[in-house]
């Protein structure tokens, strides 16, 4: 079946640690997204890749980073940097020239730093 | 900037009912998008229904519709005839209209709605 698949789906670190969250889509969609969803603040726009090898910075891209190598992957870093990593991260996409505004989302990956 | 606000964080509804959840949001953008997602406990989040701003005519998505007032900045959601399956957190969203080229998928959402269907 076709979708959004991220990995894992629950994660722990330690303070100071880099972690990684896969986000893979076999839609074929052109554009991916990350964002963040923390307890009664909605979700916020990390970042996002209308294509490969190109990515822009979201309204919170404090801390993190992403590559694009491919089209259907759009990994997202957790830096150290990042002062309250903790929360809840949905990665989505969407083809170009859809239904604007149309996201498809993962199931999520949830962070806890201990 | 953008700003979106719900101002209920959790309503209740009996299963058949008829429930609506509000929204408000603030923009000088006179172009845009308006939406209503659904995230089901621990399932992935989905659009439930969009409006094109240039449009006068409510949008209707089979027992999901919306009152859209422009000039109020209003863009409620009505379920009718709920039923359990509706529960879940709806979050509406903001999307300005884009140049071709740009990104159609950066959206302002809102805190969110937590809807609970009792039987």
């Amino acid at each position: 079946d076709g979708g959004i698949t991220q990995s894992p789906k629950y994660l722990f670190r330690k303070e100071g640690q880099n972690v990684t969250l896969s986000c893979e889509q076999n839609l074929n969609h052109d554009a991916m997204y990350w964002y963040r969803q923390d307890p009664g603040q909605g979700l916020r726009l990390i970042y996002y890749s209308q294509i490969v090898n190109d990515f822009q910075k979201g309204d919170i891209a404090e801390g993190y980073s992403v590559s694009r190598e491919k089209k259907e992957s759009f990994p997202l870093t957790v830096t150290s940097a990042q002062k309250n990593p903790t929360a809840f991260y949905l990665c989505a996409s969407n083809r170009a020239g859809g239904i604007a505004g149309e996201l498809f989302f993962g199931e999520g990956s949830r962070l806890t730093v201990l | 900037a953008q700003t979106v606000t719900q101002s209920q964080p959790e309503m209740s509804v009996q299963e058949a009912e008829t429930v609506t959840l509000s929204c408000t949001y603030d923009t000088s953008e006179s172009n845009y998008y308006l939406f209503w997602y659904k995230q089901p406990p621990s399932r992935q989040m989905i659009l439930v229904i969009r409006q094109e701003a240039y449009k006068q005519q409510n949008a209707t998505e089979n027992r999901f519709s919306v009152n859209f007032q422009k000039a109020a900045k209003s863009f409620s959601l009505k379920i009718s005839d709920s039923q359990l399956g509706d529960t879940a957190m709806y979050f509406c969203a903001f999307m300005k209209q884009m140049n071709y080229g740009g990104s159609q998928g950066n959206l302002i959402f809102g805190k969110g709605t937590k809807l609970s269907v009792k039987p």
